[in-house]
């Protein structure tokens, strides 16, 4: 089935460690998004790339990067994890002016 | 970049009443207003879209409004239920390009 797919849903981890969250998707699409999001409360946008080799800062600095190497692939990296990036990283994809269509997002907490 | 206002962040209304929720936006190029519902725990899904070449779109008891003048769009759900309990976030695009979203509203239908 086509969707967006999200790994690790749960992560726990140390201050100080690098992390990768993967996002992958099968629909096809060119344009791919993270966003943060504390529980129920705002999407930020962290990054963004309308396609391979194209990556973007979002407004939210976030101490992250991205890449884009392949279509289907858009992880994030926290080089260095601390507690403030403790939330929800949620990553999105779409193609033209379609609506935006989210993974089931990455609940990350820095101890 | 855009800025998306939205309004009221909690609205509670008794099951079959009518909700409303209302959003402002900035950048006038933007030209594409999705509504999405996220319940708690899980993704936000699409539940209306409206572009701006369209003042008014309805579909079952959910209907958006979009008025470009004034730069503002509204949600109105009729007849709510309870399983409409969520929280319902706008959104405003360029060409499907850099969502950015409200700070969402958190709907409670009380039985």
């Amino acid at each position: 089935e086509a969707d967006i797919y999200q790994t690790p849903r749960y992560l726990v981890i140390g201050t100080g460690k690098k992390i990768t969250l993967e996002c992958s998707q099968t629909m096809g699409h060119d344009k791919m998004y993270w966003y943060q999001q504390d529980p129920g409360m705002e999407l930020h946008l962290i990054h963004y790339s309308y396609g391979v080799n194209s990556t973007e800062k979002g407004d939210l600095s976030s101490e992250s990067t991205v890449s884009r190497i392949r279509t289907e692939h858009f992880p994030l990296t926290l080089e260095s994890a601390r507690p403030s990036h403790t939330s929800q990283y949620l990553c999105a994809s779409n193609r033209g002016n379609s609506p935006l269509h989210f993974g089931n997002g990455t609940r990350l907490t820095v101890t | 970049g855009e800025n998306v206002e939205q309004h009221p962040s909690t609205l509670s209304v008794q099951e079959g009443d009518s909700a409303v929720i209302k959003c402002t936006y900035s950048d006038s190029a933007s030209n594409y207003f999705p509504w999405y519902k996220q319940e708690l725990g899980k993704r936000p899904q699409l539940i209306i879209d409206i572009r701006s070449n369209v003042g008014e779109k309805k579909d079952q008891r959910i209907a958006v409004t979009l008025n470009k003048t004034a730069k503002h769009f509204s949600l109105h759900i009729t007849e709510t239920q309870p399983e409409d309990s969520a929280v319902y976030f706008c959104a405003a695009s360029i060409q499907g390009n850099q969502f950015y979203f409200g700070t969402g509203t958190s709907l409670t239908v009380i039985p």
